[in-house]
C-alpha cells in the first residue's frame, strides 16, 4: 500500500517552462488537493478536489492548473513557470465524505524556477 | 474568514521542559482542529485532533472556543519531539478543505 505517491522528487525549472507534478493515491480516497510550502508562510492550499471531474480553487490558485480524470490521480501544471512558484509542493488526500479529517500527504516535490 | 494563526516561527527549549505551541483561528462556525507534524525527512502526518479529546506521544490540545485557541501541550519535551508543527482547521464539511497555519518550529535541546 504505497498511499500518496508524488512524482517528481526535485526538478529545476527556467522561468516560462510548463511542468506537470504527479499525484497518485491507491486508498480510493474521494478527496484530493495540493498544497504549497513556504518558509514563513505554512502550508497553503492551491486546489482541490471532491470526486473525480470535480475540481476548485484554493487559497493560491493562479498559475497552477488541475483535473481530476480518475479518483486515483489528481496532477498539477504549472503552464508557464515564476520564480515566484519556488517551492515544496504536497499533494494529500483523505476520504471526504465520514472522514475523520486525517490528511493523507505524499513526501514532498521540491521545485526550484530560476 | 476563515484563517490559523501560529505566532512563533521557533520554540526552542530544553529536554525536560514544559513546551505549549500556541494556535489561534477564525472561523464563525463549529471548527474541527487538529495538529500535524513534520519530523525530519519524514512525510506531514496527523498528530491529533480534538474531536478525539486524545492524548499522542504525551502531546495534548484543548479547544477553547471562548479565545478561540487550540494550544498544543506537553509536560516534558523530548529530543525526539524536535520537529514542524502545524495546526489546521476544518470549517466545512461540505468542502474537506483543510485551512493550515503558518507552522512552528519545535527545537529541543539536550
Amino acid at each position: 500500500n504505497a498511499g500518496v505517491t508524488q512524482t517528481p522528487k526535485f526538478q529545476v525549472l527556467k522561468t516560462g517552462q510548463s511542468m506537470t507534478l504527479q499525484c497518485a493515491q491507491d486508498m480510493n480516497h474521494e478527496y484530493m488537493s495540493w498544497y504549497r510550502q513556504d518558509p514563513g508562510m505554512g502550508l497553503r492550499l492551491i486546489h482541490y478536489s471532491v470526486g473525480a471531474g470535480i475540481t476548485d480553487q484554493g487559497e493560491v490558485p493562479n498559475g497552477y492548473n488541475v483535473s481530476r480524470s480518475t479518483t486515483e490521480d489528481f496532477p498539477l501544471r504549472l503552464l508557464s513557470a515564476a520564480p515566484s512558484q519556488t517551492s515544496v509542493y504536497f499533494c494529500a488526500s483523505h476520504e471526504w465524505r465520514g472522514s475523520t479529517g486525517e490528511l493523507f500527504f505524499g513526501e514532498g516535490s521540491r521545485l526550484t524556477v530560476l | 474568514a476563515q484563517r490559523v494563526t501560529q505566532p512563533e516561527k521557533l520554540l526552542s527549549v530544553f529536554k525536560g521542559a514544559p513546551v505549549e505551541l500556541k494556535c489561534n483561528y477564525s472561523y464563525s462556525g463549529s471548527p474541527e482542529l487538529f495538529w500535524y507534524v513534520q519530523y525530519s525527512r519524514q512525510r506531514l502526518q496527523l498528530l491529533l485532533r480534538h474531536i478525539s479529546r486524545e492524548s499522542i506521544k504525551g502531546f495534548t490540545a484543548d479547544l477553547n472556543k471562548g479565545e478561540t485557541s487550540f494550544h498544543l501541550k506537553k509536560p516534558f519535551a523530548q529530543e525526539e519531539d524536535s520537529a514542524m508543527y502545524y495546526c489546521a482547521l476544518s470549517g466545512s464539511s461540505n468542502t474537506g478543505k483543510l485551512i493550515f497555519g503558518q507552522g512552528t518550529t519545535l527545537q529541543v535541546k539536550p
